[in-house]
């Protein structure tokens, strides 16, 4: 049963500090997303990658966040330094298709 | 810009009960709208994707059906179960977009 998957599953970091989340797209998948979710906000869409290349990263504040594929087997989300305003859940969902998204369990980060 | 939203935020039904949920979208230039189910510390599970050419889909006991003159979608479960409970988010992509406009959702409570 091929799933996404995102580690860590659950991050408690002080301010300041350096937070990498990691996700395992579905094998063969070509496009991979990463959303973050509040109650707030609701989820919104972070970064788009097709076949590894970033195509869109406007959703990001680029001064803190970074989005990369190092191989089709890895995407990362690093936000340095982090802020508690990041306290959010983070998801990463791939697919073949923009429309045809699996979505993995989340990585819920809290930043004190 | 596109937004979407979903009223009620929370909705409680007695087990058995026939309900329908609903969600609104500001731009009726869609590609199409999807239904997603997201269970309590997990991430989001595709149910329904109506095409914009459609004005229904269904599954099993789930009915989704479009309206783009209105600006609305709306989710229709049959003979409802605790196992329903969870929370419904819709999400609808412009033509030519690969961007998922999310609502909020409605957060199912289905009562034995």
């Amino acid at each position: 049963d091929a799933r996404v998957t995102q580690t860590p599953r659950h991050k408690v970091t002080e301010m300041g500090q350096e937070v990498t989340m990691r996700c395992q797209p579905i094998l063969g998948h070509n496009t991979v997303f990463w959303y973050r979710q509040t109650m707030m906000q609701g989820l919104e869409l972070l970064a788009y990658f097709r076949n590894r290349a970033p195509l869109d990263d406007s959703g990001m504040p680029k001064d803190r966040f970074s989005a990369e594929m190092p191989d089709a087997t890895l995407a990362t989300l690093k936000i340095q330094p982090s802020e508690p305003r990041d306290s959010a859940v983070y998801f990463c969902a791939s697919g073949l298709s923009y429309y045809e998204q699996y979505f993995g369990p989340g990585t819920r980060l809290t930043v004190t | 810009k596109q937004e979407v939203t979903q009223i009620p935020a929370a909705l409680s039904v007695p087990e058995g009960e026939n309900l329908v949920l609903n969600c609104s979208f500001t731009d009726s230039a869609i590609y199409n709208l999807q239904w997603f189910r997201q269970d309590p510390g997990k991430g989001l599970t595709s149910l329904l994707l109506i095409q914009s050419s459609q004005r229904e889909q269904t599954s099993g006991r789930l009915n989704a059906s479009l309206d783009k003159s209105s600006g609305r979608s709306t989710l229709y479960i049959a003979a409802s179960q605790p196992g329903d409970s969870a929370t419904y988010l819709c999400a609808a992509s412009g033509a030519g977009s690969y961007q998922l406009t999310f609502g909020k959702g409605t957060k199912l409570s289905v009562i034995p």
